[in-house]
């Protein structure tokens, strides 16, 4: 069956360091691989995309990489900051009718 | 940047009673709209895919019956609750894509539905 899955245990890190989560797929062959930021009871925030044919992108403090090999997307945030504490979704587009499929999240926690 | 409002962001209704939630798209046109749901500590579930001028098309396991989507504009998509029970207590995010490859979702704030 299909299935995304991120860390599911909540990830605690000191300010300044680089959190770094993980999002591993089965049975899917995305084209395309996005994350989202969510805040407690608001919607997400689209973040990156990265395509199938890239390897790393990055946007400020934040870096994605995407192995189709190993069905992994590791999002990174360099220099955290207390106000980068949400909860961080990865999501594909499945195989048809461009519906994006989420998995259930990570939160991180900055501490100052 | 893309925009996507819904309202009401809070409702409280007693069981029985059924609910309209509403997604507008406030600067771009949204031909297809993608309804939510979310439980506490969980993962957002697909519900539906609301198609501008015909018929929404619902992931297995949802009512279409109970959850009613009508998009009836390019900006606009409602999801009613009909016949809410508790057990459709739950935070409800609509989204949608600007018309371009590989968009990303924009998402409104979400609704948090209580029934009691």
């Amino acid at each position: 069956s299909q299935k995304i899955e991120q860390n599911s245990e909540a990830l605690n890190i000191q300010e300044g360091k680089t959190a770094t989560l993980t999002c591993n797929y089965t049975n899917y062959s995305p084209a395309y691989l996005q994350w989202y930021r969510q805040d407690p009871g608001r919607g997400p925030v689209f973040l990156l995309l990265i395509r199938e044919n890239e390897k790393e992108k990055r946007k400020e403090r934040l870096k994605v990489t995407f192995d189709t090999t190993l069905k992994q997307s590791l999002f990174h945030i360099t220099a955290s900051q207390p106000a980068d504490s949400a909860t961080y979704l990865c999501a594909l587009v499945a195989n048809q009718g461009g519906k994006l499929i989420f998995g259930q999240g990570t939160e991180l926690s900055v501490k100052p | 940047g893309a925009v996507v409002s819904q309202h009401p962001s809070r409702v409280i209704c007693k069981s029985g009673t059924s609910v309209k939630i509403e997604c507008r798209s406030l600067d771009f046109q949204a031909t297809t709209m993608f309804w939510y749901r979310q439980f506490p500590k969980q993962s957002l579930m697909l519900m539906a895919t609301s198609n501008e001028g015909s018929k929404a098309t619902y992931e297995q396991g949802v009512e279409k019956d109970k959850f009613l989507i009508n998009h009836a504009s390019l900006t606009l998509s409602t999801l009613t609750v009909t016949s809410a029970h508790p057990e459709d207590s739950s935070f409800y995010i609509c989204s949608a894509r600007v018309p371009r490859d590989n968009s990303p979702l924009h998402f409104g704030n979400g609704t948090r539905l209580t029934v009691t």
